[in-house]
């Protein structure tokens, strides 16, 4: 079935560091990708999203690009802030008529001043 | 724009006890999404409701898990009797419109415990 794989965190960066968090995926199809934030005691928000190969997510300062020829959509940030620390989840979706998404285990990212 | 409510945001009772968690998704959407989240699994789909009818409840774990969505304003995803392994936090999410574009919305959580 569909999967996605994150890297394992924490990630643990100082502030204005560069941010990366690898995620691939396996799927049949074509399929939607996002990227979801949680900070603490709170649910889940979107963050970003692609919806075909080669489309750049971009928000917040943070992007991702859907690459088809190795199934990945990492996310990437230039410089990161105390406030960027949060949960960050990957996720896929069919193109099908259901509305599911596939998560990944997320990555915790802590950043200190 | 009021988001996704859940209640009560902190559950703590005791194994054998039912346990009903509530949620009120934004008005005027259409699919309605039930998670759990834990150390252990990670964030899991139980079930999704489309236009208040079940369409999928493949993720729900066992027979003392149900969910009902009584109209388009409500829902309750209901353990009973419950066990200390159900301990998690359980999201609710909706979202307008079928399809992948239609970012799902999620509630603040509620956190069960089961002692």
């Amino acid at each position: 079935g569909d999967s996605v794989t994150q890297m394992e965190g924490p990630v643990t960066l100082s502030e204005e560091a560069f941010l990366t968090i690898n995620c691939t995926y396996t799927a049949t199809g074509y399929p939607s990708l996002f990227w979801y934030v949680q900070y603490p005691g709170e649910g889940l928000q979107l963050l970003l999203k692609a919806t075909k190969a080669d489309d750049k997510g971009s928000n917040k300062g943070f992007e991702a690009t859907y690459r088809k020829e190795t199934t990945s959509f990492h996310l990437e940030k230039g410089s990161v802030q105390v406030s960027d620390s949060a949960v960050y989840f990957c996720a896929l979706s069919d193109r099908g008529a259901t509305n599911k998404l596939i998560f990944g285990t997320g990555t915790l990212l802590a950043v200190q001043p | 724009d009021a988001g996704v409510i859940q209640s009560p945001r902190h559950e703590v009772t005791e194994m054998g006890q039912e346990v009903t968690l509530r949620c009120k998704p934004i008005s005027g959407h259409d699919y309605l999404f039930w998670y759990r989240q834990t150390m252990m699994r990670g964030l899991e789909l139980l079930i999704y409701f489309n236009n208040n009818v079940p369409i999928d409840d493949s993720g729900m774990p066992e027979d003392r898990f149900s969910a009902k969505m009584p109209n388009a304003s409500f829902s309750t995803l209901k353990i009973q009797p419950s066990e200390p392994r159900d301990s998690a936090v359980y999201f609710c999410a909706s979202s307008s419109g079928g399809g992948t574009l239609k970012p799902q919305h999620f509630g603040d959580g509620t956190r069960l415990s089961i002692l």
